[in-house]
């Protein structure tokens, strides 16, 4: 069984300030995606990545894919109360069905 | 394009019942996928759905049983409900294979077993 973990679990941070939160697993990842959710709503993805050591920027947020495919992080830089949510990870293993993470849950305080 | 769309978005059961929940997925998608999610487990896999044809399962027990119709509609069948199955019950939708496309989400279905 492959398990996806996140780290860390919680994090409250005051706007303006830049956090990162990590995705990890044991099993190479065929392709990994990274999903903020809100309260009452079901998961948006923010972004997939597929090649190791690729990096992808979308706005504030920027998504690192580790060398090995093992691992990934996202970094947020000057967090709004607007990026408060669960982000998620998911990976997909050879070709399989996603496995997601337990997510990290942020609070970006005003 | 219409996103996912699921109903009913809350419902109340009590333990024994059983529950039928549904899924419309994103005009042109063939695949469907549910997941359950709870603050213990998070988001796990239930099944996937592709032209009617189940292609991948989850761990869980047979109680938990789903379908998808020709126009790849879908629909979720839980039986004897258990304190255990309150969730967030969530269908996903993409082109082709769930593992190899995006996947968009619906709202999810919440559960309330009493």
């Amino acid at each position: 069984t492959q398990l996806l973990e996140q780290s860390p679990q919680f994090l409250s941070i005051q706007e303006g300030e830049n956090l990162t939160v990590y995705c990890n697993s044991s099993s190479v990842f065929s392709s990994l995606q990274w999903y903020r959710q809100e309260p009452g709503e079901g998961p948006v993805l923010l972004v997939t990545v597929v090649t190791g050591g690729e990096v992808k920027k979308l706005k504030r947020l920027t998504f690192q894919f580790g060398d090995a495919r093992k691992d990934s992080s996202l970094h947020i830089t000057a967090a709004q109360p607007g990026d408060t949510g669960l982000y998620l990870c998911a990976g997909v293993f050879a070709g399989q069905n996603f496995v997601f993470g337990p997510g990290t849950r942020l609070s970006v305080l005003p | 394009k219409a996103g996912v769309t699921q109903t009913p978005r809350y419902l109340i059961k009590t333990r024994g019942q059983q529950v039928t929940l549904s899924c419309s997925p994103i005009s042109g998608h063939r695949s469907v996928s549910w997941y359950q999610q709870t603050p213990g487990q998070g988001l796990q896999f239930l099944f996937e759905y592709f032209s009617e044809t189940q292609r991948n399962k989850g761990n869980f027990p047979g109680r938990f049983s789903g379908r998808q119709f020709s126009n790849s509609r879908s629909e979720m069948n839980v039986s004897t409900l258990e304190l255990g199955d309150s969730a967030l019950y969530l269908c996903a939708s993409s082109l082709s294979r769930a593992g190899q496309e995006t996947q968009y989400f619906g709202p999810g279905t919440r559960l309330l077993v009493l």
